[in-house]
């Protein structure tokens, strides 16, 4: 079946680096994404990894792929206070393409 | 220009009431999607329109009722909704339906 699995929490402190964490259970996705929410708002798409690459680096961001492990990651260096939100990982769902398939939510607080 | 707009931002029905939600987007995509977010969860998808045409639609009851005017536009229709039904409504767009989703703010709906 399909399940995406993230820890609930995580506090760092401002200038330090955030490593979120996903797992996942579907080994045809295509694709897989991070999601940021911050409160009241939408989901703002903040970077996406094809399956078949191990990394993909976008200025603060860096997405890791263990395609292996089914283990996906995202860091964010020098965290400032507005990085604070939920994190979001989904992978597109294989043969049901148009779905994605939501972790439960990472919320990152950044401490000054 | 990713930006995918909704209006309204606030809506507040009684149960006997009809209201509808507005969705807009002008990045040429062909995919347009309905969420609803209860608070501390993930998005759950709704109804998936695909060149003007609804090709999914999650088991949602026929209170709500999805309509694609045109490529630019996706509107819900609320009809007899219940308390239970009060969430945060998001839209989304992809080019077509297994690529990246771009959210919209949401509507947040509170049913009384």
């Amino acid at each position: 079946g399909e399940d995406v699995e993230q820890s609930l929490f995580l506090s760092v402190r401002e200038g330090d680096s955030s490593v979120i964490n996903c797992t996942y259970t579907d080994s045809s996705s295509t694709y897989l994404y991070w999601y940021k929410q911050e409160p009241g708002a939408g989901l703002q798409l903040l970077t996406y990894i094809f399956s078949n690459m191990d990394m993909k680096q976008d200025q603060r961001l860096t997405v890791l792929l263990n395609k292996k492990d089914k283990h996906l990651s995202l860091r964010i260096a020098d965290t400032q206070t507005g990085d604070s939100a939920i994190y979001f990982c989904a992978e597109n769902g294989g043969d049901s393409s148009y779905k994605l398939i939501f972790g439960s939510g990472t919320r990152l607080l950044v401490r000054p | 220009d990713t930006e995918v707009t909704q209006t309204p931002k606030h809506l507040v029905m009684g149960m006997t009431n009809k209201k509808s939600l507005k969705c807009e987007q002008h990045m040429g995509h062909r995919a347009m999607y309905w969420y609803k977010q209860k608070a501390k969860k993930p998005p759950e998808l709704m109804f998936v329109y695909s060149y003007e045409k609804l090709s999914i639609n999650e088991s949602v009851p026929s209170r709500f009722s999805p309509e694609c005017p045109n490529s630019s536009l996706l509107n819900l229709h609320l009809h007899a909704l219940q308390p239970e039904d009060s969430a945060l409504y998001l839209c989304a767009s992809s080019p077509l339906t297994h690529y990246e989703q771009y959210f919209g703010p949401g509507t947040r709906l509170t049913v009384t």
